[in-house]
């Protein structure tokens, strides 16, 4: 089975751009997270989905970064406008919740690498 | 609120040997779980083990176990028979129901680094 998918693995922008990234999740997992991590802050989340509804955002860090789910296998993340201190990589995951094992484990995708300059 | 703590930033081993990674937890919700992540230098999360708060006997995995010990609320990590491949970081991290039971919550994580 394929795991979780992201795009682009890596990105380089600009302070003031837009950078969208993307998530293809394991099918059949109803479950997606965000996180970010940094040497900072260690690993974060930032939202997870449940079917493909948001259920807690509150590690959004503020409006620039906004997050959907508009089907059940592809979701994006955006942060409009792009700063320095974003700057981490970002990682999606799913799980699936009573999954035959009852662990509702998350997988991770291989995540993408932002670098804003 | 749930925490996390792993108290070794780093961690040196031998070949062949056997380590423990530390992992320490804080909840006091009654239902929970405990999960351990590898992150080679090639940075993906790979899921190793889990342990539930409620399991009667340590997970097992290969050659990974997970020494659980609930009234001291630690979850180590012991890795047997450590090969090169195993030099990573490691992260423990702990689902419970009390603040959303689909969000994990990670330790700062530990660096191992099995020398030949």
């Amino acid at each position: 089975d394929a795991g979780v998918i992201q795009s682009p693995r890596h990105e380089v922008t600009e302070m003031g751009q837009e950078v969208t990234l993307r998530c293809k999740p394991i099918s059949g997992h109803d479950y997606l997270f965000w996180y970010r991590q940094t040497m900072m802050r260690g690993l974060e989340l930032l939202i997870y989905f449940n079917n493909n509804v948001p259920i807690d955002d509150s590690g959004m860090p503020e409006d620039r970064f906004s997050a959907k789910m508009p089907n059940a296998s592809f979701s994006t993340l955006k942060i409009q406008p792009s700063e320095p201190r974003d700057s981490a990589v970002y990682f999606c995951a799913s799980s699936l919740f009573g999954s035959r094992d009852y662990t509702d484990t998350q997988y991770f995708g291989p995540g993408t690498r932002l670098t804003v300059l | 609120a749930q925490k996390i703590t792993q108290t070794q930033p780093g961690m040196f081993v031998q070949e062949k040997e056997a380590v423990t990674l530390d992992c320490t937890y804080d909840t006091s919700d009654p239902s929970y779980g405990l999960f351990w992540y590898k992150q080679p230098s090639s940075g993906e999360m790979i899921f190793l083990i889990y342990q539930g708060s409620y399991d009667q006997q340590n997970a097992t995995e290969g050659r990974y176990s997970l020494n659980f010990q609930k009234a001291r609320k630690s979850a180590n990590l012991v890795i047997s028979a450590s090969q090169l491949g195993d030099s990573a970081m490691y992260f423990c991290a702990m689902r419970a129901s009390g603040t959303g039971f689909q969000k994990l919550v990670f330790g700062t994580g530990t660096r191992l680094l099995v020398s030949p």
